[in-house]
């Protein structure tokens, strides 16, 4: 089946404590992106990347780094995580941007800071 | 800059029509989407209207777009309980050359039986 597979789902940490959100995608889709959804702001992009190794910031990217060795993965860093990066993060990926091509999102991985 | 704007909530009744209103201020949008998301779930692309288009119809889903206002509505005929769930609006193209999109807030739909 043609998905996207975030892990975890769910994950409580602490402050400071780093972590990883893995993302993968089966479809060869050379797009892929970061969203973060909060209540009442709707979804914004923290990155994106056009190809392997080529990535960039969204619109919030602070308190973020990702990284594309590979086309399928697209792994989320946090590396001192922070209680205003309690969010619900999304992924995303599709074959081609821009404009049309329809992009694919993951189920969704509920972090809390603590 | 690029801005998207929905109502929050929206409450009707099984068998009535919903209508998802949306503004957004990007005149050089080239695609404008609908997504689904229900409870605990990702987000599901419903349907997406190219910018020269001003409707788009696919089954029970109708899409209206007014270019001049810059306004996007969804309309959802014979509303189930099934609809319940957050619909967000979103545009993309334009001034961003990312493949951005630019999401609304959700709008809530509340679908009593």
């Amino acid at each position: 089946e043609a998905q996207v597979t975030q892990n975890p789902r769910y994950l409580i940490t602490v402050t400071g404590k780093k972590l990883t959100v893995t993302c993968s995608q089966n479809m060869n889709h050379e797009y892929m992106s970061w969203y973060r959804q909060d209540p009442g702001l709707g979804l914004r992009q923290i990155y994106y990347s056009m190809n392997v190794e080529v990535t960039d910031k969204g619109d919030v990217p602070e308190g973020y780094k990702v990284s594309r060795k590979e086309k399928r993965n697209f792994p989320l860093i946090l590396e001192s995580p922070s209680p205003n990066q309690t969010s619900l993060y999304f992924c995303a990926s599709s074959l081609g941007r821009p404009y049309g091509d329809v992009l694919t999102f993951g189920a969704g991985s509920r972090l809390t800071v603590l | 800059g690029e801005d998207v704007e929905q109502s929050l909530f929206l409450s009707v009744r099984e068998g009535d029509s919903s209508v998802i209103n949306c503004t957004y201020t990007d005149s050089s949008s080239t695609y404008l989407y609908w997504y689904k998301q229900e409870p605990g779930a990702g987000l599901q692309l419903l349907t997406y209207i190219f910018s020269n288009m001003d409707m788009k119809q696919d089954q029970r889903l109708t899409v209206l777009l007014n270019k001049k206002d810059k306004h996007l509505s969804l309309r959802i005929a014979d509303t189930q309980t099934g609809d319940s769930a957050i619909y967000f609006c979103a545009e993309e193209g334009g001034s961003s050359n990312t493949g951005k999109l630019i999401f609304g807030q959700g709008t809530t739909l509340q679908v009593k039986p």
